[in-house]
């Protein structure tokens, strides 16, 4: 099925240790998002890349890295693991007109200890 | 920072009935939208309104924007078990850096 693909779907951390998340869209969208939520607090963009070989810091980007792979891929890296960072990670991409909104994945839960 | 905050945070209501949901926001925008998500899955667009635009339908759901009260409505009618999920407005210029609220947590009961 066309959609948004993330991966892994759980992951457990230890403080200190890194860690990428992927995430393919085959809709052939330009822009994809990473954003994470957290009870309470809704869903908060991390970064953002608006077109293939572009990424742009979001609302809390300290601690993260993404790199745009290719136009399908859009990986977000956690170079050192901090408890700060447990949180459930969703991954995202637009069409050009923004006429749908967006496509979500369905989430990393990520726990670090 | 929060853009859009819905009210309420949560709401209980029988199958059968409306559910009304509102978000209001602060700074100019150029589009709304309205998402549900069930327990533990991602979230899933349901409408989207654009500035110019003051009421959309799509099946059972009906939402209004007022710019200039900076507030918009998200109403399902006949509601389902299959309706009770979180609901978040996302509101943004562009589409670029859209903002979420932190959602309506609906419980329909059968």
């Amino acid at each position: 099925n066309a959609g948004v693909t993330q991966t892994p779907k759980f992951q457990v951390l230890k403080t200190g240790q890194s860690m990428t998340l992927q995430c393919a869209q085959d809709m052939n969208h330009n822009s994809m998002y990473w954003y994470r939520q957290d009870p309470g607090m809704g869903l908060r963009l991390i970064y953002y890349s608006a077109s293939e070989g572009t990424t742009d810091k979001g609302e809390v980007p300290n601690g993260y890295n993404v790199s745009r792979l290719n136009k399908r891929e859009f990986s977000l890296r956690l170079e050192s693991a901090a408890p700060s960072q447990t949180s459930v990670y969703f991954c995202a991409s637009s069409d050009p007109g923004f006429n749908y909104g967006y496509t979500f994945g369905s989430g990393t839960r990520l726990t670090v200890v | 920072s929060q853009q859009g905050e819905e009210d309420p945070q949560a709401l209980s209501i029988q199958e059968g009935e409306n559910a009304t949901m509102n978000c209001s926001y602060k700074t100019s925008i150029n589009n709304l939208q309205w998402y549900r998500q069930n327990s533990g899955r991602g979230l899933v667009h349901l409408i989207l309104i654009r500035s110019n635009e003051r009421e959309k339908h799509s099946g059972r759901l009906r939402v209004t924007l007022d710019t200039s009260k900076k507030s918009s409505s998200l109403l399902i009618t006949a509601s389902r078990a299959a309706d009770t999920a979180s609901y978040f407005c996302a509101t943004g210029l562009g589409y670029q850096k859209v903002t979420f609220g932190t959602g309506t947590k609906l419980q329909v009961i059968p």
